[in-house]
Protein backbone atom coordinates (compact mmCIF):
# COMPACT_ATOMS: atom_id res chain seq x y z
CA UNK A 1 0.00 0.00 0.00
CA UNK A 2 1.30 3.06 -1.10
CA UNK A 3 1.88 5.40 2.00
CA UNK A 4 3.95 8.13 4.49
CA UNK A 5 4.22 7.01 7.04
CA UNK A 6 5.22 9.24 10.61
CA UNK A 7 6.29 9.23 14.02
CA UNK A 8 5.57 9.97 16.71
CA UNK A 9 1.87 10.46 16.22
CA UNK A 10 1.70 12.57 19.46
CA UNK A 11 4.29 14.13 21.01
CA UNK A 12 4.34 16.61 24.71
CA UNK A 13 7.65 17.34 25.21
CA UNK A 14 9.77 20.74 27.58
CA UNK A 15 11.20 23.51 25.95
CA UNK A 16 14.74 22.92 24.83
CA UNK A 17 14.92 19.13 24.41
CA UNK A 18 15.59 18.02 21.02
CA UNK A 19 13.42 16.01 19.11
CA UNK A 20 13.15 14.12 15.71
CA UNK A 21 9.81 13.04 14.05
CA UNK A 22 10.51 10.71 11.36
CA UNK A 23 9.31 10.79 8.06
CA UNK A 24 9.16 7.64 5.25
CA UNK A 25 7.53 6.80 1.85
CA UNK A 26 7.51 3.67 0.03
CA UNK A 27 6.43 5.46 -3.34
CA UNK A 28 9.95 6.38 -4.46
CA UNK A 29 9.53 9.70 -4.75
CA UNK A 30 11.83 12.48 -5.51
CA UNK A 31 10.06 15.57 -3.84
CA UNK A 32 9.29 15.45 0.06
CA UNK A 33 8.08 18.14 2.19
CA UNK A 34 7.08 19.38 6.09
CA UNK A 35 4.40 21.45 6.50
CA UNK A 36 2.49 22.70 9.72
CA UNK A 37 -0.98 23.10 10.85
CA UNK A 38 -2.27 25.98 12.86
CA UNK A 39 -5.88 26.83 13.34
CA UNK A 40 -6.77 29.81 10.50
CA UNK A 41 -3.59 29.62 8.64
CA UNK A 42 -3.73 26.90 7.26
CA UNK A 43 -0.96 24.68 6.09
CA UNK A 44 2.42 26.26 5.48
CA UNK A 45 5.68 24.86 4.31
CA UNK A 46 8.83 24.48 6.23
CA UNK A 47 11.17 22.70 4.48
CA UNK A 48 11.14 21.04 0.90
CA UNK A 49 13.78 18.17 -1.01
CA UNK A 50 14.10 18.10 -4.81
CA UNK A 51 16.16 14.55 -4.12
CA UNK A 52 18.41 12.92 -1.67
CA UNK A 53 20.91 16.02 -0.54
CA UNK A 54 19.10 18.82 -1.84
CA UNK A 55 16.95 20.45 0.43
CA UNK A 56 15.71 24.10 0.81
CA UNK A 57 14.04 26.23 3.43
CA UNK A 58 10.01 26.81 3.18
CA UNK A 59 8.36 29.60 4.05
CA UNK A 60 8.61 28.73 8.00
CA UNK A 61 12.06 27.24 8.52
CA UNK A 62 12.72 29.41 11.82
CA UNK A 63 13.91 26.17 14.37
CA UNK A 64 13.92 23.11 12.74
CA UNK A 65 16.10 21.51 10.43
CA UNK A 66 15.90 18.63 7.76
CA UNK A 67 18.07 15.99 6.02
CA UNK A 68 17.53 13.89 3.22
CA UNK A 69 20.05 11.06 2.98
CA UNK A 70 18.23 8.20 1.77
CA UNK A 71 15.07 8.73 -0.90
CA UNK A 72 12.43 7.75 1.36
CA UNK A 73 13.28 9.29 4.62
CA UNK A 74 13.11 12.79 5.22
CA UNK A 75 13.25 13.47 8.90
CA UNK A 76 12.20 17.07 10.78
CA UNK A 77 14.43 17.85 13.35
CA UNK A 78 13.77 20.03 16.09
CA UNK A 79 16.91 21.00 17.93
CA UNK A 80 15.56 23.26 21.00
CA UNK A 81 11.94 23.19 20.71
CA UNK A 82 9.91 26.48 21.57
CA UNK A 83 6.38 26.70 22.70
CA UNK A 84 5.61 28.44 19.56
CA UNK A 85 6.51 25.31 18.01
CA UNK A 86 3.47 23.45 19.51
CA UNK A 87 1.82 22.31 16.05
CA UNK A 88 0.17 19.63 14.23
CA UNK A 89 2.98 18.69 11.54
CA UNK A 90 2.14 17.16 8.16
CA UNK A 91 5.25 15.35 5.79
CA UNK A 92 4.16 15.04 2.33
CA UNK A 93 6.00 13.62 -0.88
CA UNK A 94 4.92 13.70 -4.70
CA UNK A 95 6.61 12.63 -7.87
CA UNK A 96 8.38 15.52 -9.90
CA UNK A 97 7.02 16.41 -13.40
CA UNK A 98 10.71 15.81 -15.41
CA UNK A 99 13.17 17.89 -13.93
CA UNK A 100 11.09 20.43 -12.76
CA UNK A 101 8.90 20.72 -9.75
CA UNK A 102 6.71 18.44 -7.78
CA UNK A 103 3.02 17.37 -9.68
CA UNK A 104 0.81 19.05 -7.62
CA UNK A 105 -0.64 15.85 -5.89
CA UNK A 106 1.28 15.52 -2.81
CA UNK A 107 0.79 12.62 -0.36
CA UNK A 108 0.30 13.60 3.45
CA UNK A 109 0.87 11.21 6.09
CA UNK A 110 -1.57 11.06 8.99
CA UNK A 111 0.00 13.90 10.99
CA UNK A 112 2.04 14.58 13.99
CA UNK A 113 0.97 16.34 16.94
CA UNK A 114 3.23 18.60 19.16
CA UNK A 115 3.16 19.87 22.40
CA UNK A 116 5.54 22.25 23.74
CA UNK A 117 5.74 23.24 27.74
CA UNK B 1 3.67 36.15 -3.81
CA UNK B 2 1.09 33.47 -4.51
CA UNK B 3 -2.14 33.60 -1.93
CA UNK B 4 -5.11 31.58 -2.08
CA UNK B 5 -8.12 32.81 0.59
CA UNK B 6 -11.04 30.66 1.47
CA UNK B 7 -14.52 31.66 2.66
CA UNK B 8 -14.73 31.77 6.50
CA UNK B 9 -15.99 28.78 8.16
CA UNK B 10 -16.90 26.76 9.60
CA UNK B 11 -20.11 25.50 7.53
CA UNK B 12 -23.00 23.63 9.16
CA UNK B 13 -25.45 21.58 6.63
CA UNK B 14 -28.11 19.14 6.20
CA UNK B 15 -27.93 16.14 4.66
CA UNK B 16 -28.99 16.51 0.89
CA UNK B 17 -28.11 20.62 0.99
CA UNK B 18 -25.97 22.00 -1.79
CA UNK B 19 -22.46 23.01 -0.74
CA UNK B 20 -20.67 25.74 -2.16
CA UNK B 21 -17.07 26.83 -0.96
CA UNK B 22 -15.79 30.26 -1.86
CA UNK B 23 -11.63 30.03 -3.03
CA UNK B 24 -10.04 33.31 -4.52
CA UNK B 25 -6.37 33.19 -5.28
CA UNK B 26 -3.69 35.29 -6.34
CA UNK B 27 -1.02 34.44 -8.93
CA UNK B 28 1.64 35.81 -11.13
CA UNK B 29 1.57 33.11 -13.65
CA UNK B 30 -0.87 30.17 -14.58
CA UNK B 31 -1.31 27.98 -11.72
CA UNK B 32 -3.04 25.07 -11.43
CA UNK B 33 -5.46 24.37 -8.92
CA UNK B 34 -6.38 22.02 -6.60
CA UNK B 35 -8.80 20.46 -3.52
CA UNK B 36 -7.62 18.62 -1.06
CA UNK B 37 -9.50 17.18 1.73
CA UNK B 38 -8.52 16.17 5.63
CA UNK B 39 -10.98 13.53 7.49
CA UNK B 40 -10.67 13.78 10.91
CA UNK B 41 -7.58 12.46 12.02
CA UNK B 42 -6.29 11.64 8.67
CA UNK B 43 -3.75 13.51 6.40
CA UNK B 44 -4.92 15.45 3.36
CA UNK B 45 -5.53 13.74 0.59
CA UNK B 46 -6.39 15.07 -3.43
CA UNK B 47 -10.08 15.55 -4.07
CA UNK B 48 -9.16 16.94 -7.39
CA UNK B 49 -7.98 19.37 -9.62
CA UNK B 50 -8.01 21.77 -12.48
CA UNK B 51 -4.57 23.03 -14.65
CA UNK B 52 -5.95 25.34 -17.20
CA UNK B 53 -8.53 28.51 -17.33
CA UNK B 54 -12.10 27.10 -17.87
CA UNK B 55 -11.10 23.29 -16.93
CA UNK B 56 -14.03 21.75 -14.42
CA UNK B 57 -12.39 19.35 -12.27
CA UNK B 58 -14.82 16.50 -10.70
CA UNK B 59 -14.32 13.90 -7.70
CA UNK B 60 -17.04 11.87 -5.58
CA UNK B 61 -20.15 14.13 -6.66
CA UNK B 62 -17.90 17.41 -5.74
CA UNK B 63 -16.85 19.88 -8.62
CA UNK B 64 -14.89 23.10 -9.32
CA UNK B 65 -14.25 24.95 -12.36
CA UNK B 66 -11.20 27.06 -12.69
CA UNK B 67 -12.13 30.93 -13.63
CA UNK B 68 -9.20 32.85 -14.29
CA UNK B 69 -11.53 36.01 -15.48
CA UNK B 70 -12.65 36.03 -11.36
CA UNK B 71 -9.25 33.98 -10.14
CA UNK B 72 -11.75 31.63 -8.74
CA UNK B 73 -12.08 27.90 -7.84
CA UNK B 74 -15.25 27.58 -6.08
CA UNK B 75 -15.75 24.15 -4.62
CA UNK B 76 -19.42 23.12 -4.75
CA UNK B 77 -21.76 19.72 -4.20
CA UNK B 78 -25.57 19.16 -5.20
CA UNK B 79 -26.25 16.78 -2.02
CA UNK B 80 -23.89 16.58 0.89
CA UNK B 81 -23.66 13.36 3.21
CA UNK B 82 -22.53 13.17 6.62
CA UNK B 83 -19.12 11.41 5.29
CA UNK B 84 -18.87 15.02 3.35
CA UNK B 85 -17.74 16.40 7.14
CA UNK B 86 -13.92 17.09 7.02
CA UNK B 87 -11.90 20.26 6.49
CA UNK B 88 -11.43 21.25 2.89
CA UNK B 89 -8.14 23.10 1.38
CA UNK B 90 -7.92 24.77 -1.84
CA UNK B 91 -4.42 25.26 -2.70
CA UNK B 92 -2.47 26.73 -5.98
CA UNK B 93 0.42 25.36 -7.71
CA UNK B 94 2.82 27.60 -9.80
CA UNK B 95 3.83 26.09 -12.99
CA UNK B 96 5.50 23.02 -12.28
CA UNK B 97 7.23 22.87 -15.28
CA UNK B 98 10.78 24.55 -16.64
CA UNK B 99 12.44 26.09 -13.63
CA UNK B 100 10.08 26.46 -11.35
CA UNK B 101 9.46 23.94 -8.49
CA UNK B 102 5.76 24.22 -8.25
CA UNK B 103 5.09 24.55 -4.67
CA UNK B 104 1.92 24.29 -3.19
CA UNK B 105 0.27 27.52 -1.74
CA UNK B 106 -2.90 26.22 0.37
CA UNK B 107 -5.82 28.43 1.93
CA UNK B 108 -6.52 27.91 5.72
CA UNK B 109 -9.33 25.85 5.41
CA UNK B 110 -12.91 25.68 5.49
CA UNK B 111 -14.47 22.93 8.26
CA UNK B 112 -17.61 21.58 6.88
CA UNK B 113 -19.84 19.39 9.17
CA UNK B 114 -23.31 17.62 7.64
CA UNK B 115 -25.64 17.00 10.63
CA UNK B 116 -28.59 14.07 9.35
Amino acid sequence: EAQVTQNPRYLITVTGKKLTVTCSQNMNHEYMSWYRQDPGLGLRQIYYSMNVEVTDKGDVPEGYKVSRKEKRNFPLILESPSPNQTSLYFCASSSRVGDGGPTGELFFGEGSRLTVL
Amino acid sequence: GNSVTQMEGPVTLSEEAFLTINCTYTATGYPSLFWYVQYPGEGLQLLLKATKADDKGSNKGFEATYRKETTSFHLEKGSVQVSDSAVYFCALSEDAGGTSYGKLTFGQGTILTVHP
